[in-house]
Formats: C-alpha cells, sequence, structure tokens
C-alpha cells in the first residue's frame, strides 16, 4: 500500500524556523516527483513546491523555503525559514506532478502555526 | 500563473440529485486537469485526472469533461458519503494551481 507520512509541524515564532518530513512507502520512491502542498484553517488548498528533475516553488515560499529529498530513505524535506503569520497551514505531502498529472496519494496532514 | 475559477463556491442537494461543478481556466490548459474530494478534517482523494479519466477504486458516479478552458465535474447521483469539499486543479505548468473549492452540502 502506498503511504505518506508527515511530521515536523509545531507552533514557531514568526522569523522562526521549520523542517517538515515525509516518509514514503509502497512505491519506488526516487521515480516519481513530489510535492508539498499546504491549506490554512477554513481555506482552500496552495501548491508549494514540487520536486522531480527540477524544483519549483509557488511565488509565496520562494527564497524562504526549500524542498528537497533523500531517496536512500524514500523521504521529502520541506525547510521552512523566515516564517509568518500567513504560513499558518496544515502542510500536505502528495506523490505526482506534472508527468502523471495527478497528486495521489496524500499524507494525512502536520499542522504549522506561526504565532507569537 | 493560469487562474482557475470555480463555481458555484457552495451548493445544497439532496441524496440522489444530479450535480455539476464548473471549473474555468484562466488559459488554455488542454485536458490537464486533475478533480479532488476533501471530506472535513482529512486529505484530498483524487477522483479524476486527464479531464475526464476516472482512478482506480472512485465509484462510476463521478466524472469529468472537458478540454481547453471549461471544465466539469458531474456527480450523476448524489450519495450521503459524497457531501464534501471538491477542488480542481491544473497541471499545465507551474506554479501548479487550485480552484477556490465547492462545498456540497445536504439540503
Amino acid at each position: 500500500e502506498v503511504q505518506l507520512l508527515e511530521s515536523g509541524g509545531g507552533v514557531v515564532q514568526p522569523g522562526g524556523s521549520l523542517r517538515l518530513s515525509c516518509v514514503a512507502s509502497g512505491f519506488t520512491f526516487s521515480s516519481y516527483a513530489m510535492s508539498w502542498v499546504r491549506q490554512a484553517p477554513g481555506k482552500g488548498l496552495e501548491w508549494v513546491s514540487a520536486i522531480g528533475t527540477t524544483i519549483y516553488y509557488a511565488d509565496s515560499v520562494k527564497g524562504r523555503f526549500t524542498i528537497s529529498r533523500d531517496n536512500s530513505k524514500n523521504t521529502l524535506y520541506l525547510q521552512m525559514n523566515s516564517l509568518r503569520a500567513e504560513d499558518t497551514a496544515v502542510y500536505y505531502c502528495a506523490k505526482g506532478g506534472i508527468t502523471v498529472r495527478r497528486f495521489d496519494p496524500w499524507g494525512q496532514g502536520t499542522l504549522v502555526t506561526v504565532s507569537s | 500563473a493560469i487562474q482557475l475559477t470555480q463555481s458555484p463556491s457552495s451548493l445544497s442537494a439532496s441524496v440522489g440529485d444530479r450535480v455539476t461543478i464548473t471549473c474555468r481556466a484562466s488559459q488554455g490548459i488542454s485536458s490537464a486537469l486533475a478533480w479532488y474530494q476533501q471530506r472535513p478534517g482529512k486529505a484530498p482523494k483524487v477522483l479524476i485526472y486527464d479531464a475526464s479519466s476516472l482512478e482506480s477504486g472512485v465509484p462510476s458516479r463521478f466524472s469529468g469533461s472537458g478540454s481547453g478552458t471549461d471544465f466539469t465535474l458531474t456527480i450523476s447521483s448524489l450519495q450521503p458519503e459524497d457531501f464534501a469539499t471538491y477542488y480542481c486543479q491544473q497541471f499545465n505548468s507551474y506554479p501548479l494551481t487550485f480552484g477556490g473549492g465547492t462545498k456540497v452540502e445536504i439540503k
């Protein structure tokens, strides 16, 4: 069974940093593009970043967030620096990208709260 | 960035109703569109990809159509478990973008 499990969320002060992890199982992790998507409380979905042969970022996080992966550990990361209140959201990792043209599956999500 | 406009933003319907949700792209995206269902407190789940391909395991009452700029998700006979929020997403180009969502509520 394909599974994604995020961790690393929590409460952080504005300007602080946090690193999210997403451990994958049930598929050949290195063969697939992966993405991060976030959802602010009560709001819609916002794509954040993707990593495949190339790395992409949403303008809202460019220069502050860094996506990476360790294929030996089947793990996706999102390093988040200079956090702002508007970064408060549930962060999901998802398998897929432009080549497969869908995200499937998604992890259960991890909540990041930026507050003083 | 390509903008996706979903309509309506919410709707009320009864079990057994036929429901249609539309998604309009700000520029042509061929058939590079997916539809997701999200129940409260849960992660989204893909229903349709490539505008009209049904994801494995998804009930056949869900269908998608369209290409270019105009797309539709149809639920042929609404079931109790279908009350949720639905999102479209384009995969034509980065940045990937989502529609604003359509909340389907019980009438």
